[in-house]
């Protein structure tokens, strides 16, 4: 079946301007994660939805990122006037349910780079 | 903020020779994941071990958990040239959330 999908695969945009980053979780799954890489680094949480409402949005650096999942299946992170340092590569993973011992499943992600 | 360290940061070996990965971590966890990554994109789930295990295999994988140490291994056997990818850690603690805290990484590279 269909994975894990995010949209655009790439995205260079200026410094300043505003993004949208998509992802399609695996149907039925109600749990859906983002996180960022940096070159060289591992993943860092972002925020997660369960369902329609972000459960835990701690990991967002700042209040120019933001998250939406309005019918509990696709999710879009928002970043506005982007900086430089948020060059990244953005990923999604979504699993069955939240949960500790849930496999999360990721996408192929997102490579930000702003100018 | 990453929840602790892998080492080696990078590891070249032989396709044949066995590989072996640590990953330390700082807090209480319900379990600790393994995940490949291939050309800085998506991950791929490896194996999962959880707090009251203390080993565990799949295939050519084995992964040893620690708690007391809080450290954990990942040794992957016969290696192979397509092996050669990034290899993480990540610690999910208890409760419901899922999060997952990742390690900073090991590179490894099986030469043919």
């Amino acid at each position: 079946g269909a994975g894990v999908s995010q949209t655009p695969s790439n995205k260079v945009t200026e410094k300043g301007k505003y993004v949208e980053l998509r992802c399609d979780p695996i149907s039925g799954h109600t749990a859906l994660y983002w996180y960022r890489q940096s070159l060289g680094q591992g993943p860092e949480f972002l925020i997660y939805f369960q369902g329609t409402g972000a459960a835990d949005d701690s990991g967002l650096p700042n209040d120019r990122f933001f998250a939406v999942r309005p019918e509990g299946s696709v999710s879009t992170l928002k970043i506005q006037r982007t900086e430089r340092g948020d060059s990244a590569v953005y990923l999604c993973a979504s699993s069955l349910i939240a949960g500790a011992g849930n496999e999360q499943f990721f996408g192929p992600g997102t490579r930000l780079t702003v100018l | 903020s990453q929840q602790g360290e892998e080492d080696p940061q990078a590891l070249s070996i032989q396709e044949g020779e066995n590989a072996t990965m640590n990953c330390s971590y700082k807090t209480s966890i319900n379990n600790l994941q393994w995940y490949r990554q291939n050309s800085g994109r998506g991950l791929v789930h490896l194996i999962l071990i959880r707090s009251n295990e203390r080993e565990k295999h799949s295939g050519r994988l084995r992964v040893t958990l620690d708690t007391s140490k809080k450290s954990s291994s990942l040794l992957i056997t016969a290696s192979r040239a397509a092996d050669t990818a990034s290899y993480f850690c990540a610690t999910a603690s208890s409760g419901n959330t899922g999060k997952l805290i990742f390690g900073q990484g090991t590179t490894l590279q099986v030469k043919p």
